[in-house]
C-alpha cells in the first residue's frame, strides 16, 4: 500500500523567503507524482505535474524535484508571498491501482506574513 | 484546461436526510470519476470510484449502502449520502481524470461542505 508523507505539518515564515517542502512516498512504482495547492474551504488547485521519467519541473516560482528510487519530492518556492499562504498537498499515482486514483499526504500548512 | 464542477457547494442538513452531491465534467468526458472525503487538517481520503455504466468500486471501510454512487452520463456522477449523521459532516471533493499528452491528469471539482446537525 502507498503511503505519503509530507514534512513539515506547518511552516510560518516571512515574506521573500525561499522555502522547501517535503514529501516521501512508500513505494517507488508510481506514473507521477502531482503537488496542489488548497486555499481554506476550498477545492485543489495543481500545481505542478511531474512524471515517473522526469526529474523536475518548474512553474513560475515554484520547482518541483523528484527522486523516484529514493521515494521523495520536494517542492521549491522563491521569494515567498502572502498571496503563497495556503496548505499544499502532495499526491502519487500509484501503479497498479486504478487509472488516476490518487495517494495524498496530509499536506503542509503554509502562512507567509508581511 | 477541463473543468470539473460539484453542486452544491455547501449543504446543511438535518440528521436522518439524505444529500445528493453532483459531480460534473464540465468540458470533456470521463468513464471514470472518483470521490474523495476530508476531515479538518486531514488528508484527502478515496472513498470509492465511479464508473459508467457500472457500479462504484468502494474502499475498504466505505458503506456502499450508505454513500450511494451513481455514474449516469460521461459527464455526471452523483454521490447520495443517505440517513446523514453529523460523524458525515465533512468535506467532498471529486475528480475526473483526463489524458493530457503522455499521461492522465487529475482535475478536481471545488469540493462540497457537508454540515448534519
Amino acid at each position: 500500500k502507498q503511503e505519503v508523507t509530507q514534512i513539515p505539518a506547518a511552516l510560518s515564515v516571512p515574506e521573500g523567503e525561499n522555502l522547501v517542502l517535503n514529501c516521501s512516498f512508500t513505494d517507488s512504482a508510481i506514473y507521477n507524482l502531482q503537488w496542489f495547492r488548497q486555499d481554506p474551504g476550498k477545492g485543489l488547485t495543481s500545481l505542478l505535474l511531474i512524471q515517473s521519467s522526469q526529474r523536475e519541473q518548474t512553474s513560475g516560482r515554484l520547482n518541483a524535484s523528484l527522486d523516484k528510487s529514493s521515494g521523495r519530492s520536494t517542492l521549491y518556492i522563491a521569494a515567498s508571498q502572502p498571496g503563497d499562504s495556503a496548505t499544499y498537498l502532495c499526491a502519487v499515482h500509484h501503479r497498479g491501482s486504478t487509472l488516476g486514483r490518487l495517494y495524498f499526504g496530509r499536506g503542509t500548512q503554509l502562512t507567509v506574513w508581511p | 484546461g477541463a473543468v470539473v464542477s460539484q453542486h452544491p457547494s455547501w449543504v446543511i442538513c438535518k440528521s436522518g436526510t439524505s444529500v445528493k452531491i453532483e459531480c460534473r465534467s464540465l468540458d470533456f468526458q470521463a468513464t471514470t470519476m472518483f470521490w474523495y472525503r476530508q476531515f479538518p487538517k486531514q488528508s484527502l481520503m478515496l472513498m470509492a470510484t465511479s464508473n459508467e455504466g457500472s457500479k462504484a468500486t468502494y474502499e475498504q471501510g466505505v458503506e456502499k449502502d450508505k454513500f450511494l454512487i451513481n455514474h449516469a452520463s460521461l459527464t455526471l456522477s452523483t454521490l447520495t449520502v443517505t440517513s446523514a449523521h453529523p460523524e458525515d459532516s465533512s468535506f467532498y471533493i471529486c475528480s475526473a481524470p483526463l489524458r493530457t499528452g503522455y499521461y492522465n491528469e487529475q482535475f478536481f471539482g471545488p469540493g462540497t461542505r457537508l454540515t448534519v446537525l
